[in-house]
C-alpha cells in the first residue's frame, strides 16, 4: 500500500535557527513527490515537485531533496512567516495522478 | 492570474440535507481532482476528472457522494443525506494536463468547510 509518513509532527524554531522536515515514503513507482504549504484556513499552495533521487530544488529559504525512501525540506534561517503546515505527497505509477498526502508538519517560528 | 476558486467557503448542514459544492478550476486545465481533509490530517483523494470525463471515483467514501463535470470546466461535489462523519474541509485542485513534466502539478482552491450538525 502506497503511504507518506512525516515527522516531526510540529516544529518550534527561534528565528534563523536551520532545520529540516522528514518525509518517508512507500509507493510503488514514484512518478514524482510534492512539497506543499498550507496556512490556515488556506488550500496547499505548490511549492516543489521532485521526480528522481538525487534531485534538489530550492526556493528562497527552502530547498528539497529526494532520495530512494525519503525527501527532506530543509530551511535555511527561517522568518516567522515561515510559519505554516508543510504536506509532502506521492504520485504513485499506474494511477491517475491523484495525490497521496502525509499528515504534515506543523512548523511555528518565532521572533 | 485567476486561481481556482471554490463555493461557498463555508457551508453548515442538518443532518440528512443534501449538499452541493462548486469548483472553478484554473481556465484551460484538464485535469481536476477533489480531496477531503479532516482536521489535523493530510488531504486525501476523492475523485479525478480529465476534462469532462471521470476516470477515478475510487476515493468517493460512499455513494452518497456524487461529483460532475459535464463541461469540462466547473465541477461539483454533492453530498445527499450528510451525516456528521461528513464534516471536513473539502479542496478542488487543478492541473494543466495530465502528463508528467511541466504543468503537472496540481493548484488548490481555498477549500470548502463543511459543518454537519
Amino acid at each position: 500500500e502506497d503511504q507518506v509518513t512525516q515527522s516531526p509532527e510540529a516544529l518550534r524554531l527561534q528565528e534563523g535557527e536551520s532545520s529540516s522536515l522528514n518525509c518517508s515514503y512507500t509507493v510503488s513507482g514514484l512518478r514524482g513527490l510534492f512539497w506543499y504549504r498550507q496556512d490556515p484556513g488556506k488550500g496547499p499552495e505548490f511549492l516543489f515537485t521532485l521526480y528522481s533521487a538525487g534531485e534538489e530544488k530550492e526556493k528562497e529559504r527552502l530547498k528539497a531533496t529526494l532520495t530512494k525512501k525519503e525527501s527532506f525540506l530543509h530551511i535555511t534561517a527561517p522568518k516567522p512567516e515561515d510559519s505554516a503546515t508543510y504536506l509532502c505527497a506521492v504520485q504513485a505509477g499506474g494511477g491517475y495522478n491523484k495525490l497521496i498526502f502525509g499528515a504534515g508538519t506543523r512548523l511555528a517560528v518565532h521572533p | 492570474g485567476a486561481g481556482v476558486s471554490q463555493s461557498p467557503r463555508y457551508k453548515v448542514a442538518k443532518r440528512g440535507q443534501d449538499v452541493a459544492l462548486r469548483c472553478d478550476p484554473i481556465s484551460g486545465h484538464v485535469s481536476l481532482f477533489w480531496y477531503q481533509q479532516a482536521l489535523g490530517q493530510g488531504p486525501e483523494f476523492l475523485t479525478y476528472f480529465q476534462n469532462e470525463a471521470q476516470l477515478d471515483k475510487s476515493g468517493l467514501p460512499s455513494d452518497r457522494f456524487f461529483a460532475e463535470r459535464p463541461e469540462g470546466s466547473v465541477s461539483t461535489l454533492k453530498i445527499q443525506r450528510t451525516q456528521q462523519e461528513d464534516s471536513a474541509v473539502y479542496l478542488c485542485a487543478s492541473s494543466l494536463n495530465a502528463g508528467r513534466g511541466e504543468g503537472y502539478e496540481q493548484y488548490f482552491g481555498p477549500g470548502t468547510r463543511l459543518t454537519v450538525t
